[in-house]
């Protein structure tokens, strides 16, 4: 069974960092590419950021370019996103994802990221 | 980017009737592949979103029969033939042809 269990969110002041975990079991990790996914509160699903089985591409949406970073560990199955220069509208709950069929398979339940002064 | 447009934003269905949502994408989503990079989820109250159905028509694993996708190029409809208590939440299309990918607003479904 896929299990995706995010952690590192918390309360931030707009310019600060914080780094999201995604600790993944239940499958072979390094053969999935794998996403992070934000919804803002009481909003929609917003797509993030993207990164190959091996970690060789990564891709992001335009609102994060340049000030988030993702990243893997295959050799400790997790998954990470370092979120620097955070802004208000940055306050989400953050999903990590696995990629099935150029789509997200399975996700975790989330952890809360609030930017606020 | 593709833009998604889901319509109705929401719906009132009783148990046992049938559902309809409609899902139309800015441009085509037929690749050159012959794949159609069109998907979509449920996301139950207070649960992350889940994987219903993939490419267009192809229901994931463990999703009951009663989903069903259609559609092709920029119009797709995902139909539960009788709606039941558990498949109340807000439905979602989205798109992954380009980069970035992208959802619609959502559609509520709501029972009577």
């Amino acid at each position: 069974e896929v299990q995706l269990v995010e952690s590192g969110g918390g309360v931030v002041q707009p310019g600060g960092s914080l780094r999201l975990s995604c600790a993944a079991s239940g499958f072979t990790f390094d053969d999935y590419a794998m996403h992070w996914v934000r919804q803002a509160p009481g909003k929609g699903l917003e797509w993030v950021s993207l990164i190959s089985g091996d970690g060789g591409s990564t891709y992001y949406a335009d609102s994060v370019k340049g000030r988030f970073t993702i990243s893997r560990d295959n050799s400790k199955n997790s998954l990470y996103l370092q979120m620097n220069s955070l802004r208000t509208e940055d306050t989400a709950l953050y999903y990590c994802a696995k990629d099935f069929e150029m789509a997200m398979g399975g996700w975790g339940q989330g952890t809360l990221v609030t930017v606020s002064s | 980017d593709i833009v998604m447009t889901q319509t109705p934003l929401s719906l009132s269905v009783t148990p046992g009737q049938p559902a309809s949502i409609s899902c139309k994408s800015s441009q085509s989503l037929l690749h050159s592949d012959g794949k159609t990079y069109l998907y979509w989820y449920l996301q139950k109250p207070g649960q992350p979103p889940q994987l219903l159905i993939y490419e267009v028509s192809n229901r994931f694993s463990g999703v009951p029969d009663r989903f069903s996708g259609s559609g092709s190029g920029t119009d797709f409809t995902l139909k539960i033939s009788r709606v039941e208590a558990e498949d109340v939440g807000v439905y979602y299309c989205m798109q992954s042809i380009q980069l970035p990918y992208t959802f619609g607003q959502g559609t509520k479904l709501e029972i009577k």
